[in-house]
């Protein structure tokens, strides 16, 4: 198992309410990466943070939003929940930029949406 | 954007036999190739990569090719096994562009004991 942990594990929320996912990056990790996985899905791409900054985003509208705190923990956060965010939501981390192959999934948090 | 597709959705294979996936792949800058493994409930794991300076590479029962020309690349997996039964991810991307994955749709095989 990798040191990548999510919480909560799932989530039920209504549509136009508003939720907060965390992801803890595994140790000596500056870099995570969000997806969304819709059931029967790959992921989707959703954005990356590097050191506290957003570096590169996917096709998701602005209602996802995220942050990267100074010990390089993430939160996604979604407003305005559709019924369409239903997903399965990953998190992944690396130790830097490149590297691709050093890039550890976390367990997920499954979002459902009613 | 990149658009990554993958076939067969769903593969059935008796134990011991070879087992392949293949993805196709739109944009010639991807330039790495991973392949992950999720088991029901869990988080995907990667188990072999590739990228675009080889045309293969193996690891045991495990082995992808990669045709950049045709931009395509395939999963082989050879004598499989029961605990080999998961949804295989193939994935697309250009290694120094944040590491955004582009993920193909999944195929789900069952190893048939």
């Amino acid at each position: 198992e990798t040191g990548v942990t999510q919480s909560p594990t799932h989530l039920i929320k209504t549509r136009g309410q508003q939720v907060t996912l965390r992801c803890s990056s595994q140790s000596g990790h500056n870099t995570v990466s969000w997806y969304q996985q819709a059931l029967g899905q790959g992921p989707q791409f959703i954005f990356q943070y590097y050191r506290e900054e957003e570096n590169g985003r996917g096709n998701f509208p602005p209602r996802f939003s995220g942050l990267q705190f100074p010990n390089y923990s993430s939160e996604l956060n979604v407003n305005a929940l559709e019924l369409d965010d239903s997903a399965l939501y990953l998190c992944a981390s690396s130790p830097r930029l490149a590297g691709a192959d050093e890039q550890f999934f976390g367990p997920g948090t499954r979002l459902t949406v009613l | 954007g990149e658009n990554v597709e993958q076939h067969p959705s769903t593969l059935s294979v008796q134990e011991g036999d070879s087992a392949v996936i293949k993805c196709t792949y739109s944009d010639s800058a991807s330039n790495y190739f991973p392949w992950y493994k999720q088991e029901l409930g869990k988080r995907p794991q990667l188990i072999i990569d590739i990228r675009s300076n080889v045309g293969e590479k193996k690891d045991q029962r495990i082995a992808v090719t990669l045709n950049k020309t045709a931009k395509h690349f395939s999963l082989h997996i050879t004598e499989t096994q029961p605990e080999d039964s998961a949804v295989y991810f193939c994935a697309a991307s250009i290694e120094s562009n944040f590491n955004k994955f582009y993920f193909g749709s999944g195929t789900k095989l069952n190893v048939k004991p």
